[in-house]
């Protein structure tokens, strides 16, 4: 496709259901970025897949939170039992990695999650 | 360390002034300073990024200017326009700190 997408624009669950955020990059784009967004927060990083290397998991917040990403395509950010304040927007970005937290990261337009 | 602290939170400017967005760090070893746009149901796409072997980079009417010894940068937008208002994020990298650490964004409104 022309840019990253992202699955579903919004997500409206129950505290204590477990959901599954969708990602596809744009095509080639070797590096695939998750981030949350909170109300009048930063950009907050969860995970980065890059080839076929170990994904940097340093930024999930807890074990509820997991990704995969498969065949260096598309990738699912699932969150287990979710809480209240796993509500954000969860923004997936992709890249052509030239040098690591150099590149230009295009971005998805997010899943605003809401947890009732 | 990896901290990166912007302001102001928001901002309005009257259409045709300069916006100013701040931003300052910490981490001596950051040696890459992109700054984001985010239009409102969109993701931030990258407006202008610098590195700090120059004091300045100009892009049409942004222009990013750099202090390397104060750690400080900021995004200055020329002839605001109504269509500049969005959040803006800065976002440094470097070092061992090798994925973007985003500031915590500015809300630009230009008004009429």
């Amino acid at each position: 496709g022309a840019g990253v997408s992202q699955s579903p624009s919004n997500k409206v669950t129950e505290k204590g259901k477990d959901v599954e955020l969708r990602c596809d990059p744009i095509s080639g784009h070797t590096a695939l970025y998750w981030y949350r967004q909170s109300l009048g927060q930063g950009l907050e990083f969860l995970i980065y897949f890059q080839g076929n290397s170990a994904p940097d998991k340093s930024g999930l917040p807890s074990d509820r939170f997991s990704a995969e990403r498969t065949g260096g395509s598309v990738s699912t950010l699932t969150i287990q039992r979710t809480q209240q304040e796993d509500s954000a927007v969860y923004l997936c970005a992709s890249s052509l990695v030239r040098v690591r937290g150099k590149e230009k990261l295009f971005f998805g337009s997010g899943t605003q999650l809401s947890v009732l | 360390q990896q901290q990166v602290k912007q302001s102001p939170q928001s901002l309005i400017v009257q259409k045709g002034g300069i916006s100013i967005i701040n931003c300052a760090y910490e981490n001596t070893a950051f040696d890459y300073f992109p700054w984001y746009q985010q239009f409102p149901g969109k993701g931030p796409a990258l407006l202008i990024a610098i590195r700090p072997d120059v004091s300045e980079k100009k892009e049409g009417r942004f222009t990013i200017s750099f202090n390397k010894s104060a750690k400080q940068f900021s995004l200055h937008i020329m002839d605001s326009q109504p269509g500049d208002s969005a959040t803006y994020f800065c976002a440094a990298s470097g070092g061992t700190a090798s994925k973007l650490t985003f500031g915590t964004g500015t809300r630009l409104q230009v008004t009429l």
